[in-house]
């Protein structure tokens, strides 16, 4: 079956740096996404991986194995308003996500 | 205004009854998709359609039809609701053009059937 898996919950303080890791067992890869989802609200696009390496988006970045079906989002100078849920998701070889449950990420003063 | 909006936001009902959830987009999209979220586990897909001809299975359609009235227009209905079908329901979008193809949600309805 496809898989994947996600921390379920991480803590962190402000204006540190958070590293999420993603891994994924999935028919076939093309490409990977990580959104974001504050509790109660819509999923927001933050990053997408298709290649091997790293993608920078100001405080978020975004790296991808695909040989060991690894990804992780980073988190750098983390503010309150990132206390959300992030959400990793894969797309098959189908052309269908495949969705990760989700890692609370808990920012504390 | 929202690019993809959901009706209604929220909605009780109870075990039987007949429900509609609509979703409208000002993107342009051609492609549409309804997922259900329940806590825990990850968005699961209903059902898609990547133009107005075009419908397709998720892998959890069982108790779920949608129609595809127009471009922006794609309704899921819950022909005879039940208490498992509580969740927080997400319509997206996407253009199917670019290589990513990435999807773009909709505010979400949170429904529960008693």
């Amino acid at each position: 079956g496809q898989n994947i898996d996600q921390p379920t919950e991480m803590t962190a303080t402000e204006g540190a740096i958070v590293q999420i890791n993603c891994t994924y067992q999935t028919s076939g890869f093309n490409g990977l996404f990580w959104y974001q989802q504050h509790a109660g609200e819509a999923p927001t696009f933050l990053s997408y991986n298709v290649l091997d390496g790293l993608e920078e988006k100001g405080r978020f970045s975004s790296f991808l194995s695909r040989s060991k079906g690894y990804s992780y989002l980073l988190l750098k100078e983390l503010q309150m308003k990132d206390s959300a849920s992030y959400l990793c998701a894969v797309r098959d070889s189908n052309y269908q996500l495949i969705w990760g449950a989700g890692t609370k990420l808990i920012i504390k003063p | 205004d929202a690019d993809v909006t959901q009706t209604p936001r929220n909605r009780i009902t109870k075990t039987g009854k007949r429900i509609m959830l609509e979703c409208s987009q000002t993107k342009g999209h051609d492609r549409m998709y309804w997922y259900r979220q329940d806590p825990g586990l990850g968005l699961q897909l209903i059902y898609y359609s990547f133009d107005v001809k075009d419908i397709n299975k998720g892998e959890i359609s069982d108790g779920y039809s949608v129609s595809r009235q127009a471009q922006a227009k794609f309704s899921l209905s819950l022909e005879s609701a039940i208490p498992n079908q509580t969740a927080l329901y997400f319509c997206a979008t996407s253009v199917g053009a670019d290589g990513a193809d990435t999807q773009y949600f909709g505010p979400g309805t949170r429904l529960t059937v008693l």
